[in-house]
């Protein structure tokens, strides 16, 4: 079937270095991306998306990228701070009305 | 405000026991779902709901029985459940623009459920 994947499902960083999460994703046809947080006892918190006729899209100390050619996606975290402490999941979407296919999830530990 | 409100935040409950998760929004969205998770697992969704009407089933068992009272409300009717559907239930809500599937989904911060 259709799946999310990740490539690393761990990072460690220290703080103040830049992170880079990647997703690879197996449909075509879906043409739009989320990445969430979710820090421990939470619920995932929405950090950026993209939609599939963009390549890049920056947010505040985050840039997601889009690579449609190989079915690829990244999360760029610049001066990474240990409140970034969490687990980084991928979504995509557009295909079916209302449903997300998630990632397995990467696990993000800053060092201070 | 872009808050999804979930009670209770834990729940311990019997197999024999019924309860209800409450989820609640005021961002004017009208699109809801419920997602189970398992720890150190992604979400998988399990209902969606569009304009208060059910649209989504995902072949969920009878024992989980949404209800959708008006478009801020959700909650999840719980009955006779198992031991294996201790989880972490989380509501997130979107909105719905002609039926667009691409709105973001924002979510709660769940209710965690131990069945014993």
């Amino acid at each position: 079937g259709e799946s999310v994947g990740l490539h690393l499902p761990t990072l460690s960083v220290q703080e103040g270095d830049n992170s880079i999460i990647n997703c690879a994703y197996s449909n075509s046809a879906s043409d739009y991306f989320i990445w969430y947080k979710q820090e421990s006892g939470k619920g995932p918190q929405f950090i950026i998306d993209i939609r599939s006729n963009m390549d890049k899209r920056q947010g505040q100390r985050v840039t997601v990228l889009l690579n449609k050619t190989v079915k690829h996606l990244s999360l760029q975290i610049a001066a990474t701070q240990p409140g970034d402490s969490a687990v980084y999941f991928c979504a995509e979407g557009g295909t079916s009305y209302g449903k997300l296919t998630f990632g397995q999830g990467t696990i993000l530990t800053v060092h201070p | 405000d872009t808050e999804v409100t979930q009670t209770p935040k834990h729940l311990v409950m019997g197999m024999t026991n019924k309860k209800s998760l409450k989820c609640e929004q005021h961002m004017g969205h009208r699109a809801m779902y419920w997602y189970k998770q398992k720890a150190k697992k992604p979400p998988e969704l399990m209902f969606v709901y569009s304009y208060e009407k059910l649209s989504i089933n995902e072949s969920v068992p009878s024992r989980f029985s949404p209800e959708c009272p008006n478009s801020s409300l959700l909650n999840l009717h719980l009955h006779a459940l198992q031991p294996e559907d201790s989880a972490l239930y989380l509501c997130a809500s979107s909105q719905d623009r002609g039926g667009q599937a691409r709105d973001t989904q924002y979510f709660g911060p769940g209710t965690r459920l131990t069945v014993l």
